[in-house]
């Protein structure tokens, strides 16, 4: 079963636009949560995490919600760049069973029309 | 600083064989994790190592295995290939086991099985 989903294969905003990425969750156990950024040909990079025990974080123009109540998550990016194309998989870690061990949802594909 | 690097990059095998995956992880860092990233399920765990043991496996039948080195290198092995082992088997390295995911990962060993 997925325990990490993200249900927007593909989103698409205009430069300068909000961009928002939804995730949703179904074990309670999860504690941490991050977003990971990936290019084609690369393997994902880190972008920003938020703890169970925070309802918001932020990293200059990108800010993650967390709703446990609703076991959902949101990442915002504001203004989006062209850059900021990419795909973005959300992340949930149980750190009871060990960090490492990520629950990834399938990704969203992001696309900044210029 | 260098990041993870795996090899191979690329590689194809035929059905039956089997296959062996290098990582090196950041210079430091004592956890390996690794990943296998299908369209069709995204990124799924599969173990990590730390120290040189096992910490954490992932939902993954035995012909998946791996190991770590004194020097924190490691390698995944899949033995008996099958169609459906295409994928992009990433490894990702972290300082250690405490930390909270953010984990740092390399470029993945794409795997084609015919």
């Amino acid at each position: 079963d997925q325990q990490v989903k993200q249900n927007s294969p593909s989103l698409s905003v205009q430069e300068g636009r909000i961009s928002i990425l939804n995730c949703d969750y179904t074990n309670s156990m999860f504690d941490y949560f991050l977003w990971y950024k990936k290019y084609p040909a690369e393997g994902p990079t880190f972008l920003i995490s938020i703890s169970s025990i925070k309802d918001k974080n932020e990293d200059g123009r990108f800010t993650v919600f967390l709703n446990k109540s609703a076991k959902h998550l949101s990442l915002h990016i504001v203004p989006s760049q062209p850059g900021d194309s990419a795909v973005y998989f959300c992340a949930a870690s149980p750190r009871l069973q060990g960090a490492q061990k990520l629950v990834f949802g399938q990704g969203t594909r992001l696309t900044i029309n210029p | 600083k260098a990041g993870v690097t795996q090899t191979p990059r690329y590689l194809i095998k035929t059905r039956g064989q089997q296959v062996t995956l290098s990582c090196s992880p950041i210079s430091g860092h004592r956890s390996v994790s690794w990943y296998q990233q299908t369209p069709g399920q995204g990124l799924q765990f599969l173990f990590e190592y730390f120290s040189e043991t096992q910490r954490n496996k992932g939902n993954f039948p035995g012909r998946f295995s791996g190991r770590q080195f004194s020097n924190s290198r490691s390698e995944m092995n899949v033995s008996t290939l099958e169609l459906g082992d295409s994928a992009l088997y990433l490894c990702a390295s972290s300082l250690y086991r405490g930390n909270t995911g953010e984990l740092f990962f390399g470029e993945g060993s794409r795997l084609t099985v015919l």
